[in-house]
């Protein structure tokens, strides 16, 4: 596969469940990103990891728990998650150039998303 | 931080018509400039860039010039199809780890 992937596609989970989202980049980039995108809402950043450290934690609430192992995969673990969490989550990557949270953004390529309905 | 502002939509047309749908932004220095597309059930994909001013991106029929004059990123197609029916977004970079900032997005739907 090529590009950023994500998996499921689509994930319908009751306010008690836990469940995780997965991402993965086969285009070699050092930065990867979690958005929420909201009917009515503008894209909302939720986190951001470059070098594999978290450098952005956008107030997000802890239910929302990402987890980024090496710099070609990225989870978002959800834990009792509430209705107005539900949303289109977007994975992202770039490559951006020297050090952690550096100068020089580069563009980012999305995965698909995955459509979360939480009931 | 950096911000962009994006014309309001909908946006309907009919095929063949001219498309422009407005951005413009604040920032620091000259950051490279975005426009992504989002079609239906889709994430979202690159359509073009400019990376600095007076430059011009292109992709598909679509250009957008960086403008540092009037702070300006327009899109502009001369002649929309029926598949150009989806959201547009403008971005910029910003924030500490130079992730880009999204424009509130304009549905734009071409009609046959």
């Amino acid at each position: 596969e090529t590009g950023v992937t994500q998996t499921p596609r689509h994930l319908v989970m009751g306010m008690t469940n836990k469940k995780s989202l997965k991402c993965e980049q086969h285009l070699g980039h050092n930065a990867m990103y979690w958005y929420k995108q909201s009917a009515k809402k503008p894209l909302e950043l939720m986190f951001v990891y470059s070098l594999e450290e978290r450098v952005e934690n956008n107030s997000v609430p802890s239910r929302f728990s990402p987890e980024c192992p090496n710099s070609s995969h990225l989870f978002l673990h959800l834990h009792t998650l509430q209705p107005e969490d539900s949303a289109l989550y977007l994975c992202a990557s770039s490559q951006v150039p020297g050090v952690a949270g550096g100068i020089g953004a580069d563009t980012q390529y999305f995965g698909p998303g995955t459509r979360l309905t939480v009931l | 931080g950096n911000s962009v502002t994006q014309m309001e939509g909908p946006v309907t047309l009919s095929e063949e018509a001219f498309l422009t749908i407005n951005c413009t932004y604040t920032a620091t220095g000259y950051p490279s400039l975005f426009w992504y597309v989002q079609y239906p059930g889709e994430g979202l994909q690159l359509l073009l860039k400019a990376t600095k001013a007076d430059d011009k991106g292109s992709n598909k029929g679509f250009e957008a010039t960086y403008r540092k004059e009037t702070t300006s990123f327009h899109l502009e197609k001369g002649s929309v199809q029926v598949s150009d029916s989806a959201v547009y977004f403008c971005a910029l970079p910003s924030g500490s780890a130079r992730q880009l900032t999204f424009g509130s997005g304009t549905q734009l739907t071409v009609l046959p």
